[in-house]
């Protein structure tokens, strides 16, 4: 069964708005998650490190200010996009890092 | 910048036929080393990890890592059809935390 659960699958919102994606760890306790991005036949990008109790460490170049992570417990971590555009479109993707990693199923998010 | 290579294909073989997926990575550091499969919309999977030099098996999956050529791949013997997807490869270096760095993907069409 599922390790990483992920939610939404899928999502389309109008640009302007806010989106919240949802990633949980089933099996354990994770005080650090991941959160990916990946465009139409590009690789994973790592975008932040999510981290129970702090604050995120976000990658060089993405925005810790439009896009807010937040861990509150040992299985929940939360990723918002705000003021969605459409070139925030992309397949957005958790994970936890047992055993290589294991990945929630993905959402994909179009803005339109 | 650290960064993981692979020819992005489309890999063409015909069923039955093995598969060589090749993938190479800059940074001297990496100790673990993955290959994930990825079909069209869905998040990827794990299919091996190998963190030793030599040759790692699992069914009809075979690893094979060399450090000291910074090099990694995959076999895939007896392909069928459902192997056809995108295959990643993934590194971890000692200094990433867990997080994984991912090649861009080799698409990989195994024909009847």
């Amino acid at each position: 069964g599922a390790v990483v659960s992920q939610h939404p699958s899928w999502v389309i919102c109008k640009s302007g708005t806010s989106v919240k994606i949802e990633c949980r760890s089933l099996d354990f306790q994770a005080t650090t998650m991941f959160w990916y991005r990946q465009f139409p036949k590009q690789s994973l990008m790592l975008m932040a490190t999510s981290n129970e109790g702090s604050k995120a460490t976000y990658e060089q170049g993405v925005e810790k200010d439009k896009f807010l992570i937040n861990h509150a417990s040992l299985t929940l971590s939360t990723l918002t996009v705000t003021s969605a555009h459409p070139e925030d479109s992309s397949f957005y993707i958790c994970s936890i890092p047992q055993a290589g990693a294991f990945f929630g199923q993905g959402t994909r998010l179009t803005v339109v | 910048q650290k960064e993981v290579e692979q020819n992005s294909g489309p890999l063409s073989v015909p069923e039955g036929a093995i598969a060589s997926l090749n993938c190479t990575y800059s940074d001297r550091g990496s100790q673990s080393f993955f290959w994930y499969r990825q079909y069209s919309g869905k998040s990827p999977e794990l299919i091996m990890s190998i963190y030793s030099n030599g040759d790692k098996e699992d069914g009809r999956f075979t690893a094979q890592l060399n450090k000291a050529s910074q090099y990694v791949s995959l076999l895939i013997r007896d392909s069928q059809p459902s192997d056809s997807a995108t295959y990643l490869c993934a590194v971890k270096s000692s200094n990433s935390g867990y997080a994984l760095n991912f090649g861009k993907g080799t698409s990989l069409l195994v024909t009847p």
